[in-house]
């Protein structure tokens, strides 16, 4: 079975912390995809990458970064959370090919006081 | 910009009812169509649709695609309370991996 483990499920920062969140899939997925999903607007897409130190900017990418230094780890990093990105994040993989299903991780609430 | 609409946003029934999810979507090269389960942790994939008209099942879950309306249903029969959640729907396009979902039908099923 595919896993997607992403390193909190519930997370608390204050405004302005540097947040790192984490996610690792141990399926060889070249392709891995960050998310957050809010109320009434579905899973909008912030990240995602094809291959190790390649990203590309999602739908949403203001206010984050990215890393993949390796190819079974994705990065996620709020340089300085705000109030706004209090969300549930959710980390994806798939394959390269197209047309493929994408493996979800059990997601992080992240909470910005 | 490629949209996926989703109705109703929620819906309530009962134990034992049938129940139908609509998702209509614009997408300028569709490869395929998916259709997820999110219970309160990671979604969980169902479907993938990629021709109109072949319906594809599983139990009591059945899903269709028509490529000319540009909409997709998922019908759940016989409904259980552990079909409560929500369910996403989402489109891919042929120029990538990446996926374009909708709000998500958050579907209750009271005993």
């Amino acid at each position: 079975d595919v896993k997607v483990t992403q390193s909190s499920r519930y997370l608390v920062k204050r405004t302005g912390e540097k947040v790192f969140l984490e996610c690792v899939q141990d399926m060889d997925h070249e392709n891995m995809f960050w998310y957050r999903q809010d109320p009434g607007l579905g899973l909008r897409l912030i990240y995602f990458s094809y291959d190790v130190k390649m990203k590309e900017k999602g739908d949403i990418p203001e206010g984050y970064s990215v890393s993949r230094e390796k190819k079974e780890r994705f990065s996620l990093i709020l340089e300085s959370a705000s109030t706004n990105q209090t969300s549930m994040y959710l980390c994806a993989s798939s394959f390269w090919r197209g047309g493929l299903s994408q493996y979800f991780g059990a997601g992080t609430r992240l909470s910005v006081l | 910009e490629d949209k996926v609409v989703q109705s109703p946003l929620s819906l309530v029934v009962h134990e034992g009812d049938t129940v139908t999810l609509n998702c209509s979507y614009e997408v300028t090269n569709f490869r395929s169509l998916l259709w997820y389960k999110q219970e309160k942790k990671a979604p969980t994939f169902l479907f993938m649709l990629t021709s109109s008209g072949i319906e594809k099942k599983s139990g009591r879950l059945s899903s269709i695609l028509d490529k000319k309306e540009l909409f997709s249903i998922l019908n759940i029969t016989a409904t259980q309370t552990g079909d409560s959640a929500v369910y996403l729907c989402a489109v891919q396009e042929t120029s990538g991996s990446r996926l374009t979902f909708g709000e998500g039908t958050q579907l209750t099923v009271n005993p």
